[in-house]
């Protein structure tokens, strides 16, 4: 099946370790993104990648960081420096701007 | 640079009443305007959008949106809502041409309760 898989959907982490969450599509799509989702502020935009070895800063990059070495893959690391890390995080993919954007499931991540 | 407000943050319907969700965005160039939907448990799935032409779009389930550029609007409207309407709605947008392309930037989001 075509699509954007998330993994995994559950993680906990102790606080003051860092995590990546797994983002692959197989979609073809160029452009990639990481969102987080808080409850009453909607989806905020992490990290995008327009094409493979490029990535730009969203506007809540700071603790995080991505990788685009892949065009199927935007890992997402959130470091020991994210001071609120327990989130919902959505990944996303689309082939160009004037194209619908899909999304994965999510991973919601838990930090104690 | 680019954001959306979305204002109404909760709404609560009888079935088959009018629904308008308002949707402003900043950004002075040419946008592409979204609205999504995250029924309850579900992915978020694309309800309609607008790059150019007819300001009055059309998208799945009875949706329509109107992008009035001197208000910088994209409000959402359905005029008779049913109980499987009751989601999460989101008002999104990209600069076009000439900004900061493919940055796709989300509202805060309005929960639609539609009670039967």
């Amino acid at each position: 099946d075509g699509g954007i898989t998330q993994s995994p959907k559950y993680l906990f982490r102790k606080e003051g370790q860092n995590v990546t969450l797994s983002c692959e599509q197989n979609l073809n799509h160029d452009a990639m993104y990481w969102y987080r989702q808080d409850p009453g502020q909607g989806l905020r935009l992490i990290y995008y990648s327009q094409i493979v070895n490029d990535f730009q800063k969203g506007d809540i990059a700071e603790g995080y960081s991505v990788s685009r070495e892949k065009k199927e893959s935007f890992p997402l690391t959130v470091t020991s420096a994210q001071k609120n890390p327990t989130a919902f995080y959505l990944c996303a993919s689309r082939s160009g701007l004037n194209t619908e954007a899909f999304f994965g499931q999510g991973t919601r991540l838990t930090v104690v | 640079a680019q954001s959306v407000s979305q204002h109404n943050h909760h709404v609560i319907l009888s079935e088959a009443a009018s629904l308008e969700l308002g949707c402003n965005y900043s950004y002075g160039g040419t946008v592409n305007l979204f609205w999504y939907v995250q029924y309850p448990g579900q992915h978020l799935q694309l309800l309609l959008k607008y790059f150019s032409g007819d300001p009055l779009v059309k998208g799945i389930k009875g949706f329509e949106a109107e992008f009035i550029k001197s208000k910088f609007s994209f409000n959402l409207r359905k005029p008779s809502v049913q109980w499987s309407d009751t989601a999460e709605y989101f008002c999104a947008v990209n600069a076009g041409y000439g900004g900061a392309t493919n940055k796709l930037i989300f509202g805060t989001g309005t929960l639609l309760a539609v009670q039967p």
